[in-house]
């Protein structure tokens, strides 16, 4: 069964503080992940896409990481602001042959505290 | 606007009644999604549409639950005899075409409450 598995379920951290969110995943044919940032009230909007060849990228102060052998994946959080504060949800999307549907974590919330 | 929009933005209704939720894709973005995301959980997937056509009903809760699309545009998604359990954010998404590295655009949901 495809099953995205994301840690911690929460986590509150002081302004400034760096922080990093896991995603293991067991989505199969694997064709890529994205990170959403999903702000309370609004819908989640995408911060990276990881292919399987890809094992970093960055976007600002986000940095995804993708292992595809131990299917895993983090987003590593620089330099924390209030704005980050929202709920991160890691999405795995299958490829050739699977479904078009990609399969959900449910998330990791985090709270920035000034 | 550019977005997805999604139309209301809170619904409250009495059990048993019926709703209908409205989204508005981009422009010319051909694949369209619904999404049901209850308090505190995982977005959970209901149906999608390529073009008019609903390939995959499988995600749909019930025979209460029924979606259509129309002109590759907007969509209504229908709740008839609504129960408690159904109070959730519905979330619409669309992308320029079915595939998997496609990225969805999300609207900002409706919140559905039946009392």
């Amino acid at each position: 069964k495809n099953q995205v598995e994301q840690s911690p379920q929460s986590l509150i951290i002081l302004e400034g503080k760096n922080c990093t969110l896991q995603c293991n995943y067991t989505v199969s044919p694997f064709s890529n992940l994205r990170w959403y940032k999903q702000d309370t009230g609004r819908g989640p909007v995408s911060l990276t896409i990881m292919t399987f060849s890809e094992n970093t990228k960055s976007n600002g102060r986000y940095t995804a990481t993708l292992d595809a052998d131990t299917k895993q994946s983090s987003l590593h959080i620089t330099a924390s602001q209030l704005s980050d504060s929202a709920s991160y949800i890691c999405v795995v999307s299958q490829g050739p042959g699977g479904s078009y549907i990609p399969t959900f974590g449910r998330g990791t919330s985090l709270i920035v505290h000034p | 606007g550019a977005g997805v929009s999604q139309s209301p933005s809170n619904k409250v209704t009495e059990k048993g009644k019926d709703v209908e939720l409205r989204c508005d894709p981009i422009s010319g973005h051909t694949a369209l999604y619904w999404y049901r995301q209850r308090l505190g959980q995982g977005l959970e997937f209901l149906i999608y549409f390529q073009g008019n056509s609903a390939p995959d009903k499988s995600g749909l809760p019930s025979d209460r639950f029924s979606a259509e699309r129309t002109g590759e545009s907007v969509s209504t998604l229908t709740i008839q005899r609504t129960q408690q359990e159904d109070s959730a954010v519905y979330l619409c998404a669309s992308s320029f075409w079915l595939a998997a590295d496609n990225e969805q655009f999300f609207g900002p949901g409706t919140r559905l409450t039946v009392l």
